[in-house]
């Protein structure tokens, strides 16, 4: 197995451009989570899905944040328009059956928005 | 409000010693526990965890306490080596209250270990 696969690997974007970050779980994982990572917060949950159905997106900053997950195989977070503050290094992780030591990350995506 | 707290932003031992890494939590409805290690440009990886019916899990050289009256948990490492430096993160779920094993983060801890 691949393990979650995280695309781009780093993301360079102007202020006000639209972000798309994705993500494909582990075969077999029901669970899909979405993380930032930030040095004054750690790492924070935006939003996570049980079957592709969102279940908590209650991290999630703002509107200008929104993420899909049209299949068991593929998610997406997006980010329109994109500020300087949102410059963070995003991860996605899967796992079978929430159970938490389950949880493998991807290698997530370094967004830089200048 | 942050409800997974790891106060040192980082940590610095000799190799061969120990490293004890702290964590505290606000929520009483968490009901376990674990940590990640993090290298650089790399994901989080599951290091050890512990539930909250216990008050201490070993694995070879990885130990976590938790102390439920004080809301709070450690990670020891002995002895330390230099491929332990990482970022660790500790992280929190409250698996009993129908929570679906949805984990909350600490900031993380930067560990370094010199030779």
């Amino acid at each position: 197995d691949a393990g979650v696969i995280q695309s781009p690997r780093h993301e360079v974007t102007e202020m006000g451009q639209e972000v798309t970050l994705r993500c494909k779980p582990i075969s077999g994982h029901d669970y899909l989570f979405w993380y930032r990572q930030t040095m004054m917060r750690g790492l924070e949950l935006l939003i996570y899905f049980n079957n592709n159905v969102p279940i908590d997106d209650s991290g999630m900053p703002e509107d200008r944040f929104s993420a899909k997950m049209p299949n068991a195989s593929f998610s997406t977070l997006k980010i329109q328009p994109s500020e300087p503050r949102d410059s963070a290094v995003y991860f996605c992780a899967s796992s079978f059956i929430g159970r938490a030591y389950g949880y493998t990350f991807g290698s997530g995506t370094r967004l830089t928005v200048v | 409000d942050q409800q997974v707290k790891q106060n040192s932003p980082s940590l610095s031992v000799q190799e061969g010693r120990i490293s004890i890494l702290n964590c505290d939590y606000t929520n009483s409805m968490f009901d376990y526990f674990l940590w990640y290690k993090k290298y650089p440009a790399e994901g989080p990886t599951f290091l050890i965890s512990i539930s909250s019916i216990k008050d201490k899990n070993e694995d070879g050289r990885f130990t976590v306490f938790l102390n439920k009256s004080a809301k709070h948990l450690s990670l020891h490492i002995v002895p330390s080596q230099p491929g332990d430096s990482a970022v660790y993160f500790c992280a929190a779920s409250a698996r009993g209250s129908g929570n679906t094993g949805k984990l909350i983060f600490g900031q993380g801890t930067t560990l370094q270990v010199k030779p």
